[in-house]
């Protein structure tokens, strides 16, 4: 079965660091990969998603994902973030699941972002 | 307009209740899922329909039922609700079985007292 790890639990940055989040998935067939975000309170939104073509995808808001095969990773980056970033970050993998796929999430991580 | 919403958004009940909650989705998709987010955030999927048809049925207690009327609607009837149950739980929608991605509905909280 499919799994997704996010090794980073809690990130806490100032404005304008830079943040890359590790994302790592366990699956041995084709995958999409998707960055999800999570505002305080509110439902999930895409932020970025890749299923084949260049490895690297820009998404909405400054932020981008790099697909390494050969790792199996999937890490978000963004170069320089504000406070309205301040969120629940989550991966998630789409695979087979016998006649049809679901998005299996990564635990997710908490991103602080200080002014 | 709404792409994905669930009623209610808040949900307050005690144990032994059973309890529903509706989702429906305006974005002509004909897949659409539950997914329960418990306490430490995470996420995992609970059911699939597919026009109407289950696809996906993940290891849940069968006091959960789903039920879907059409493929703008997925509801969700939980019997003997326990402290456990507790938990956010979001609808999502996407078009095809193998979706290429989904969409959110705001989640609802429910509380089991």
């Amino acid at each position: 079965a499919q799994s997704v790890s996010q090794h980073n639990h809690h990130v806490i940055l100032s404005e304008a660091a830079s943040l890359e989040l590790g994302c790592n998935y366990s699956y041995g067939g084709t995958v999409n990969l998707f960055w999800y975000v999570q505002y305080p309170g509110q439902h999930l939104q895409l932020l970025l998603k890749y299923f084949s073509g260049d490895p690297l995808v820009k998404g909405i808001k400054g932020f981008e994902a790099e697909f390494i095969k050969s790792k199996f990773s999937f890490n978000l980056r963004k170069p320089s973030v504000q406070w309205s970033d301040t969120a629940e970050y989550f991966c998630a993998v789409n695979a087979r699941a016998g006649t049809a796929s679901k998005l299996t999430f990564g635990t997710g991580t908490r991103l602080q972002v200080t002014l | 307009d709404t792409a994905v919403s669930q009623t209610p958004k808040y949900l307050v009940t005690q144990m032994g209740n059973d309890k529903s909650i509706k989702c429906e989705q305006n974005l002509g998709h004909d897949t659409m899922y539950w997914y329960k987010q418990d306490s430490k955030k995470f996420l995992k999927i609970m059911f699939s329909y597919n026009n109407k048809e289950l696809i996906i049925n993940e290891t849940v207690p069968n006091r959960f039922s789903p039920k879907s009327p059409d493929k703008a609607h997925l509801n969700l009837h939980i019997n003997s609700l326990e402290l456990g149950d507790s938990a956010v739980y979001f609808c999502a929608s996407s078009s095809g079985r193998h979706l290429t991605e989904a969409f959110f509905g705001q989640g609802t909280r429910l509380t089991v007292v």
